[in-house]
């Protein structure tokens, strides 16, 4: 089974931390994703990379940075933490252009206090 | 800008009826459409895609319908069970939007018994 596997389920953090929320693939896929999920908003891009080092940025790309050093693993950097970044975070890879074969993670459910 | 939507946050159904889910997207560039299914506490799930060359799709108690003239894409649920309770996404893609998805809002289906 393809597996796209998210570091935390749950986390906590203080407004002004810095944040990583990782996420590693095992596919071998070139594209990754970060969305953001909020209740009536739906599936939101943050940032996307199609290969190694190379990112680009979704609608939401503030406050949020990314880091893509090797294939499988795509980072999600929140530089400093606010409570409006209060959210669930997917993670996705595709192999295929054009949105095809995607798989998501289980999410990360990120609250900032 | 351009996005895809549904026509209901929330559709509630009894076992056994058949489920409808509709989602309109806006750009009439989008050569791929999927639909997702998400449970509490998971990421989203693949069902079902088709291609804007097509019109209709069937897999295993779900059927996809494309109309282009209209920009409309409907889920149709057969049968449908307690398991299918979730949240249904659409989402197209669009060359704008290089190898990411845009996805809808969601749909929330309650199966009752």
């Amino acid at each position: 089974d393809v597996k796209v596997t998210q570091s935390s389920r749950y986390l906590v953090k203080r407004t002004g931390e810095k944040v990583f929320l990782e996420c590693v693939q095992d596919m071998d896929h070139e594209n990754m994703f970060w969305y953001r999920q909020d209740p009536g908003l739906g599936l939101r891009l943050i940032y996307f990379s199609y290969d190694v080092k190379m990112k680009e940025k979704g609608d939401i790309p503030e406050g949020y940075s990314v880091s893509r050093e090797k294939k499988e693993r795509f980072s999600l950097i929140l530089e400093s933490a606010s409570t409006n970044q209060t959210s669930m975070y997917l993670c996705a890879s595709s192999l295929g252009p054009n949105g095809r074969g995607y798989t998501f993670g289980s999410g990360t459910r990120l609250t900032v206090v | 800008g351009e996005s895809v939507g549904l026509h209901l946050p929330t559709l509630s159904v009894q076992e056994g009826d058949n489920s409808i889910i509709n989602c309109a997207y806006s750009n009439s560039a989008s050569d791929y459409f999927i639909w997702y299914k998400q449970e509490s506490g998971k990421g989203p799930q693949f069902i079902i895609d088709i291609r804007s060359n097509m019109d209709k799709r069937q897999g295993q108690r779900v059927t996809v319908l494309l109309n282009k003239t209209v920009k409309h894409l409907s889920l149709q649920i057969a049968a449908t069970q307690p398991g299918d309770s979730a949240v249904y996404f659409c989402a197209e893609n669009s060359d704008q939007a290089g190898t990411a998805l845009i996805f809808g809002k969601g749909t929330t289906l309650s199966v009752s018994s």
